[in-house]
């Protein structure tokens, strides 16, 4: 069953916009990762942030966890038309060796 | 990029007839994943390695067999195909309990 819940499953914006996604999970995790899938490609990491960790940035991206609400945000600065994507969030319990994944939230940045 | 190819790329085969697809890796990496990604349910796990010849189910297992005799090759081995067996199988490795790194994929149309 996933775990991982994003928010909204679609988000239309312009070119140089910012783009907020968000994820949510049901149980505690040891660390959340966000990843992009092009499409009819695999799926490429972005980002992983650690329990103890609340935000964290990498470029133009920018990554919060809130453990308390078991929620995570991704915030995609300056969009661009290469953005496009879909963007999938994946929690790790580490009581397997299993991600457990959301349904994923399609990007569009119109140019 | 972790080197992973899958093979066949892209397969169309008949209801009833076994398929074998193929993961392949270079990175050494001791985890090993097989998904299976269709519209509206992101990605769901079928199967994963933690080493050779350790294997165990995930969430969709039913249909599905695996093996894994040397540390760079899954197979996936759908024993009699469905339709509901058409989809797009990804192939995913981990080092450890960090990012997981994806192949290309495989299209697969059960006609």
């Amino acid at each position: 069953s996933q775990q991982g819940e994003e928010d909204p499953q679609a988000l239309s914006i312009q070119e140089g916009e910012n783009a907020t996604m968000n994820c949510s999970y049901k149980t505690s995790i040891n660390n959340l990762q966000w990843y992009r899938q092009n499409s009819g490609r695999g799926l490429v990491h972005l980002i992983l942030i650690r329990s103890n960790e609340r935000e964290k940035h990498s470029g133009r991206l920018r990554v919060t966890l809130d453990t308390s609400k078991k929620s995570s945000s991704l915030l995609i600065t300056a969009s661009r038309a290469a953005d496009t994507a879909s963007y999938f969030c994946a929690t790790d319990a580490r009581s397997n060796y299993q991600l457990i994944w959301g349904a994923g939230t399609k990007l569009i940045i119109k140019p | 990029d972790a080197g992973i190819t899958q093979s066949p790329r892209h397969k169309v085969t008949e209801t009833g007839t076994p398929v074998t697809l193929r993961c392949h890796q270079t990175e050494n990496h001791r985890y090993m994943y097989w998904y299976r990604q269709d519209p509206g349910h992101g990605l769901r796990l079928i199967h994963y390695s933690y080493g050779v010849k350790d294997t165990d189910k995930g969430e969709v297992s039913d249909g599905y067999s695996v093996s894994r005799s040397k540390t760079e090759d899954f197979l996936l081995t759908l024993e009699s195909a469905t339709s509901s067996q058409t989809s797009v199988y990804f192939c995913a490795t981990r080092l450890d309990y960090n990012e997981q790194f994806f192949g290309p994929g495989t299209r697969l149309t059960v006609l």
